[in-house]
């Protein structure tokens, strides 16, 4: 079995600043960790990809993720909130059989 | 190169109608998916074919939804006959995985904003 928590349901950051948004995983084989982004009306679109390379993914639109094996953790940063990246973010688990996404981190950018 | 293309994009019909949205895989994918979203539920994995051929249906809600992949270009989920609860957001999307694996990323449409009177 595998599962994928993200930690909060909501983030709130001022245009700027720092962008944290937390995501915990737990799978029984090596994991394929995805980061997806939706704003309003419009589908998934992926943001990075992590698939047994290098630990830290360097993503589009200046985001990026460091897989942790040891915290089980595949958090999402970036250095300076756009107000653009308002929109909510999905951690996604995928293994050969399974695909489990996490319920999502809706982001709030404030001027 | 376009993406993943849902039609229609809107639909409003009565409850009891049947319901059909379609979509077109990038060309060159061979899996294909169908997720409904809604607020209440978030999303969620209705069906997904590997090479035209239905690999997982678990999460279909009941007999009244039907998906079919003729070819590798085009697939319809039905719904008949239709009603209230069914409201929601239908995605397709599409990925080039081997053997129809889940680890590789996926490719969305823009969805079907799906609304049952």
């Amino acid at each position: 079995a595998q599962s994928v928590t993200q930690l909060d349901s909501h983030v709130s950051v001022s245009e700027g600043t720092p962008v944290l948004l937390r995501c915990n995983y737990s799978s029984s084989y090596s994991p394929s960790l995805f980061w997806y982004v939706q704003h309003p009306n419009k589908g998934l679109q992926l943001l990075l990809k992590y698939t047994s390379a290098a630990t830290l993914v360097k993503g589009i639109n200046g985001f990026e993720a460091e897989f942790k094996k040891s915290e089980t953790s595949f958090h999402l940063t970036k250095p300076s909130a756009h107000m653009s990246d308002a929109a909510e973010y999905f951690c996604v688990l995928g293994s050969a059989r399974q695909l489990t996404f996490g319920s999502g981190t809706q982001l709030t950018v404030l001027p | 190169d376009a993406g993943v293309i849902q039609s229609p994009r809107h639909e409003v019909t009565e409850m009891g109608q049947e319901v059909t949205l379609r979509c077109k895989p990038i060309s060159g994918h061979n899996s294909l998916f169908w997720y409904r979203q809604t607020m209440m539920r978030g999303l969620e994995l209705l069906i997904y074919f590997n090479n035209n051929v239905p690999i997982d249906d678990s999460g279909m809600p009941e007999d009244r939804f039907s998906a079919k992949m003729p070819n590798a270009s085009f697939s319809t989920l039905k719904i008949q006959p239709s009603e209230p609860r069914d409201s929601a957001v239908y995605f397709c999307a599409s990925s080039a995985a081997a053997g129809g694996n889940l680890n590789q990323p996926q490719h969305f449409g823009d969805g079907t904003r799906l609304s049952i009177l």
